[in-house]
């Protein structure tokens, strides 16, 4: 059964530091990996979408990586900021969990301090 | 956000009571989801949809039961309500081409359930 696991549970940085938040899985035999983000009360907004055949994806300040070898996948927040504050999911679609089904992490929440 | 709309937004009903939950996409994406999340189990898939009238259980789908009929709509009914089914109720759209590959999931505001 595939596990996703997002540590730590919670994060809190000062404005304008570079932050890697971490998701790691237990079968390496997925599809893709999809980064999310949610504020408070509100639903979830697609941040990147790994496939398995990447290495990374870049969208503005946020890079996310993924190593299947080692069942870890890292989203790295440059310049971090006050509107950055969320809670961020990693969610993995694959074999175990079958196409188009994802497995998702318990997230997450971090809080960037002015 | 992808054109994905749930009603009601919040709900407040009484045990043993049916309840219905919509979700509308306006995408055209083949796939639907509903999810259920609570806090700390994250979200879970309760039940999916891979195209009109064919859906298939998630990993919590007992208490709860759903019908694709058209595209763009997705229906999660409770039959009869009980407490553990306060939660905050998730539909998600996937597979289409718009906005990104055609894996990339999609999510909804929310519908935030509460079962007395």
């Amino acid at each position: 059964k595939q596990e996703v696991t997002q540590i730590p549970a919670a994060l809190s940085v000062p404005e304008g530091e570079n932050l890697v938040l971490n998701c790691s899985f237990t079968d390496s035999a997925i599809y893709n990996l999809q980064w999310f983000r949610q504020d408070p009360g509100k639903g979830l907004t697609s941040l990147l979408l790994i496939q398995s055949s990447q290495r990374e994806q870049t969208s503005g300040r946020l890079n996310a990586s993924l190593d299947k070898s080692s069942g870890r996948s890292t989203l790295y927040i440059a310049a971090s900021q006050p509107g950055d504050s969320a809670t961020y999911l990693c969610a993995v679609e694959g074999a175990t969990s079958g196409t188009y089904k994802y497995i998702f992490g318990t997230g997450t929440r971090l809080k960037v301090l002015a | 956000d992808a054109g994905i709309t749930q009603s009601p937004r919040h709900k407040v009903t009484e045990t043993g009571t049916p309840v219905t939950l919509r979700c509308h996409q306006t995408e055209n994406h083949r796939y639907m989801y509903w999810y259920r999340q609570d806090p700390g189990h994250g979200l879970r898939l309760i039940h999916y949809s891979y195209g009109v009238k064919d859906t298939d259980k998630g990993e919590v789908s007992d208490g709860y039961s759903v019908s694709r009929s058209k595209t763009e709509d997705f229906l999660l009914t409770l039959e009869s309500a009980t407490s553990s089914q306060t939660s905050v109720y998730f539909c998600a759209i996937s597979g289409g081409l718009a906005g990104g590959t055609y894996n990339e999931q999609f999510f909804g505001p929310g519908t935030r359930l509460t079962v007395l």
